[in-house]
């Protein structure tokens, strides 16, 4: 079973601190990592894709990989009450389909 | 573009009705995916198709659920008979490619009584 690992939280950081949520897969073979927002009532949207081993940047986000030890993680730099939601880590599996396993997600709490 | 479009938003039924979920991707995408989303399960795939054609099933919890893709613009997700613990939010998300992300609908929340 390939499994993809999230702490539920409540995450709860004040506004202009940096969030930190991180992610643990179990396939070794994974190539595709991903981070989706879902706001209570509406649907995940992309906001991160990284495929190498480091740092992607993009605005406020920061995406980090690290193959060796198997996690992702996602920085929210300055964090915005608009930020609240919750993060979905999702990981491409190995094995031919490629199909991303979700993670259960981590709630995020901005407080002003 | 519109985004993946999903209808109904809601759906209310009793149980032992059948329902159909309907789904419209976005124009160029060759994957289509349905998923389910519960408190207690979270995001669950149920079923995948590349360019119509039906690749893993194995998601579907039972007999019960069918899904069709007759054509690259169109699909449904049908349950029949339903029974109060098909009640859940219903995505359908389509991408170009496997290996990249998803564009998700909007959803539609099942209620089954």
């Amino acid at each position: 079973q390939k499994e993809v690992e999230q702490n539920s939280g409540p995450l709860s950081v004040p506004e202009g601190a940096i969030a930190s949520l991180n992610c643990t897969y179990s396939d070794r073979g994974s190539q595709s990592f991903f981070w989706y927002r879902q706001y209570s009532g509406k649907s995940p949207e992309l906001i991160m894709s990284i495929y190498s081993n480091g740092d992607k940047e993009d605005g406020r986000f920061t995406a980090q990989l690290n193959k060796a030890s198997q996690y992702v993680s996602l920085l929210i730099r300055d964090s915005q009450p608009s930020d609240s939601a919750t993060y979905l880590c999702a990981v491409n599996t190995s094995g031919g389909s490629y199909i991303p396993t979700f993670g259960r997600g981590t709630s995020l709490i901005v407080h002003p | 573009d519109a985004g993946v479009i999903q209808s109904p938003r809601h759906e209310v039924t009793e149980m032992g009705q059948e329902v159909t979920l309907r789904c419209k991707p976005i124009s160029g995408h060759d994957y289509l995916f349905w998923y389910r989303q519960t408190m207690m399960r979270g995001l669950e795939l149920l079923i995948y198709f590349n360019n119509n054609v039906p690749i893993d099933d194995s998601g579907m919890p039972e007999d019960r659920f069918s899904a069709k893709m007759p054509n690259a613009s169109f699909s449904t997700l049908k349950i029949q008979p339903s029974e109060p613990r098909d009640s859940a939010v219903y995505f359908c998300a389509s991408s170009f490619g496997s290996s990249y992300g998803y564009t998700f609908g909007s959803g539609t929340r099942l209620t089954v009584v």
